[in-house]
Order: C-alpha cells, then structure tokens, then sequence
C-alpha cells in the first residue's frame, strides 16, 4: 500500500525556539496532504489542509502564523511550529490520499512527538 | 458529513470475532462508511469502506444495514496486534476529502 513517512518522529525543544516536521509520500504524489493534532487521550483534530503550491487551508482557531505550512513539492509537505511553548506539545500526523486505495482512502504517517520544554 | 456514535470500548477474546458496531442514522444517500484505527502511539490505519453493500478485504469485513443507518465491522480472528483505537467516519467521496474523527471503540483483545 501507499507509504507515508515524517522526520523526526521525536523532538524535544527548548520554549521560544521553531520546529520543523517533514511529511513525505514515498511511493504516490499527492497535491493535498493533511496535518492533525492529538493530545493525551484525545481523538485526532484537523489542523490544516497543506496544497501543493498554493497556501495552506487551516481549521477555525489554528493559528496560521504559528503553524507555517510548505506543500513545495507532489511528495513533501512541511510543518513549522514557530516559538514553540509547552502548549503545544502534543502528536503530530500528517495524511494523504492515495487513489490506489479507493475513494477517500487517506494514508497515515507514523507521527512526531513534540516535547516543548 | 453525518454524525457517528460508537461504544467507548469493547474487549474480545483472542482468536474470536471482534465485532464493532457504529450508528450513522443520519447517513446520506452519497456518502461512505471508512473504518479507521489507531494503534497507540502511531498514525491511523485505513481499514475498509463502504457505500451500500457489503465488503470483505483482508484486514476485515464491514456489515452494512439495508437502510444504512448503521454498520458493523468485524475483524474475524481478533489478535493482541488488533488493539487498538478504532474510528467509524463517514463522508461524502471526493477526492482529499478531510476527514472528522470522533472518540472511537477501544478494542481490547485479551489473552
């Protein structure tokens, strides 16, 4: 099936400092790739839609000069988390659809885990 | 994209049939039930989906009402690696579509 990766799955950083989190598909493009949030005991929350060449789409209450979002390629899309606080430690996943898999058919990256200290 | 309720957890033996229920009463005619799920601490798996019939994939088989206000996936030989998170979401099918997760059914397979 369609592989989609992240680096780095985890990182620590210091609070005020900007991290950036790579999504890649390895074996598809995709023009549309998703970012979303989970914190402890929480259900995944859409963050942001990421377009390949054209500006990001964020859900209400996320802050787009926070989370700065790069689609600069059909197989790479970044997430910036700028002047990080302990806030927004939490889990970050990016998706993608593939049409190999059906209509719909998102495919998961593995995650990165932000500490913010 | 309709609303879905499912239990907040459920355990299963080993070796038995999982069977995972989900209400969509609020279906539309055009869209989709997607099974997802969530093994602690990685990203989702796609699972199965489906529009009115049926479906049987290798991973499992989604059950769903004539009506359509309600599903049923079963994973038929339950295994510890089937723990997991798993999340019921329908929508409509267009390509990229974003997807809503609610809470999900933790499933528990026991020894």
């Amino acid at each position: 099936g369609a592989v989609v990766s992240q680096h780095p799955s985890w990182v620590i950083c210091k609070s005020g400092t900007s991290v950036k989190i790579e999504c890649r598909s390895l074996d598809f493009q995709a023009t549309t790739m998703f970012w979303y949030r989970q914190f402890p005991k929480q259900s995944l929350m859409l963050m942001a839609t990421s377009n390949e060449g054209s500006k990001a789409t964020y859900e209400q209450g996320v802050e787009k000069d926070k989370f700065l979002i790069n689609h600069a390629s059909l197989t790479l899309s970044t997430l910036t988390v700028t002047s990080a606080h302990p806030e927004d430690s939490s889990f970050y996943i990016c998706s993608a659809p593939s049409v190999a898999g059906g209509p719909d058919t998102q495919y998961f990256g593995p995650g990165t885990r932000l500490t913010v200290l | 994209d309709a609303k879905t309720t499912q239990p907040t957890s459920m355990d299963c033996a080993e070796g038995r049939a999982a069977n995972l229920p989900c209400n969509h009463s609020t279906i539309s005619g055009n869209e989709y039930v997607y099974w997802y799920r969530q093994i602690h601490s990685q990203g989702p798996q796609y699972i199965i989906h489906g529009l009115k019939n049926n479906e049987t994939n290798e991973m499992a088989s989604l059950i769903i009402t004539e009506d359509r206000k309600s599903s049923t996936l079963i994973l038929p030989h339950a295994t510890l690696r089937d723990t997991a998170v798993y999340y019921c979401i329908v929508l409509f099918s267009t390509s990229g579509s974003r997807l809503t997760f609610g809470e999900g059914t933790q499933l528990t397979v026991n020894p």
